[in-house]
Parts: C-alpha cells; sequence; structure tokens
C-alpha cells in the first residue's frame, strides 16, 4: 500500500462548480500536511498547508480526518485557471527521536475546469 | 528575489554518459532535496541534505550521487549506472527539515536519454 494515496482523476468540472477530492495518507505519526499545486510540465507550489482545524483561504478548503487518516480539499466556483494536478504532501517524523520528518508525495489528482 | 535555480531546464544525454544537473538556493535553506517524477507517479526522493557536507540516501538513490560543499549548492549527477534516467528532476529546498515549513522548488529538469 502507499504511504500517501489520491484518486488520479480527472475530475472534470464546469466553470463556476464545486469540486472535492481526497488525499489518505498510512502513517498515523503524520503531523504536518500540505496541498501543492502542479501545471503541466512545471515545479509543484504551494497551495495551502492543512492545519488540524482545517482552514480556508478564498475559494480552497482544506479539512484534516486524523482519525480516518485522508486530507480534502474543496475548491469552489471552479475557475478555468484552476485546471491543473494536485498534490497531497504528507510529513511524518520516521523516528520519535528525530525532529526530522519525511515527505511523501501522493501522485495528484488532476482537476480539468471546462468552459 | 530569492529562489531556487536548476539548470540545464532541457538535458539531452547519451546512454553510458555520465550528466550533472545544478541546482542553487538563496534562500538561506539548510535542508535541500533531490526528487524525480515519472508520468503518473508521485516525487519521488533520490538524495537529500539537512546541512553542509552531510547529505542522505533517499529512496531511489542507486545510479545518482550528489554533493554538498556550500549551503547554497547541492548539485546532482546521474550515472551511467541508473538504468532508466530519463525523467523529470526537481530540486528542493526548505528552511530546515523539521515538521512544517513550505518546500521550495526549482523550475525542474528534464533529461532525456537517447
Amino acid at each position: 500500500r502507499k504511504e500517501v494515496e489520491q484518486d488520479p482523476g480527472p475530475f472534470n468540472v464546469p466553470e463556476g462548480a464545486t469540486v472535492a477530492f481526497n488525499c489518505t495518507y498510512s502513517n498515523s505519526a503524520s503531523q504536518s500536511f500540505f496541498w501543492y499545486r502542479q501545471d503541466c510540465r512545471k515545479e509543484p507550489k504551494l497551495l495551502m498547508s492543512v492545519y488540524s482545524s482545517g482552514n480556508e483561504d478564498g475559494r480552497f478548503t482544506a479539512q484534516l480526518n486524523r482519525a480516518s487518516q485522508y486530507i480534502s480539499l474543496l475548491i469552489r466556483d471552479s475557475k478555468l485557471s484552476d485546471s491543473a494536478t494536485y498534490l497531497c504532501v504528507v510529513n511524518a517524523v520516521v523516528r520519535a527521536t528525530d525532529s526530522w520528518g519525511k515527505l511523501q508525495f501522493g501522485a495528484g489528482t488532476q482537476v480539468v475546469v471546462t468552459p | 528575489d530569492g529562489g531556487i535555480t536548476q539548470s540545464p531546464k532541457y538535458l539531452f544525454r547519451k546512454e553510458g554518459q555520465n550528466v550533472t544537473l545544478s541546482c542553487e538556493q538563496n534562500l538561506n535553506h539548510d535542508a535541500m532535496y533531490w526528487y524525480r517524477q515519472d508520468p503518473g507517479q508521485g516525487l519521488r526522493l533520490i538524495y537529500y541534505s539537512q546541512i553542509v557536507n552531510d547529505f542522505q540516501k533517499g529512496d531511489i538513490a542507486e545510479g545518482y550521487s550528489v554533493s554538498r560543499e556550500k549551503k547554497e549548492s547541492f548539485p546532482l549527477t546521474v550515472t551511467s549506472a541508473q538504468k532508466n534516467p530519463t525523467a523529470f528532476y526537481l530540486c528542493a529546498s526548505r528552511r530546515d527539515g523539521r515538521n512544517t515549513g513550505e518546500l521550495f522548488f526549482g523550475e525542474g529538469s528534464r533529461l532525456t536519454v537517447l
């Protein structure tokens, strides 16, 4: 089983609609979580950090469910420019004595917003 | 502007040749990473360095080598021992390797072996 799993999609979303997707992680020691956006053939860029209480940034909302070990991303009022691959990143402490975490990447969820 | 610079952006190599990818950052970050991305797969960690003159193997280090002689530089050499080197290579840095902090990426180097 992969340590971080995402539905690869694509999620085809009409412009103006809402889309949501999840990312599951297997390491219960995971301590920090991020969503990155990656455009085709470009580098990933940070979209949001995910806090335990959930957080919102404009049209984007991220939630963390520690009990079920998943994080979610919701995009409201989708724009054409939201078309991208969304990468889930999880940081887990590998050893109790080691504060340096190991970052694990999901393979990404592709979102295609259509006119 | 602070950031990470990777070069070259595109590189073609013949089989059996070594090639070195450059990664420079002026963010004063301690931790630097090299990842490989293949279509349909997540980023896979090749090597990482938490401090100058020290680096650790990642999940797929075979066929690669790195050095960290300066804080701002973390070059990656793809050797002829790497069986399938054609991929998109991403260098990243982070303030430190601890549990918080954004990972900043360079624009990537796309290596094609002919």
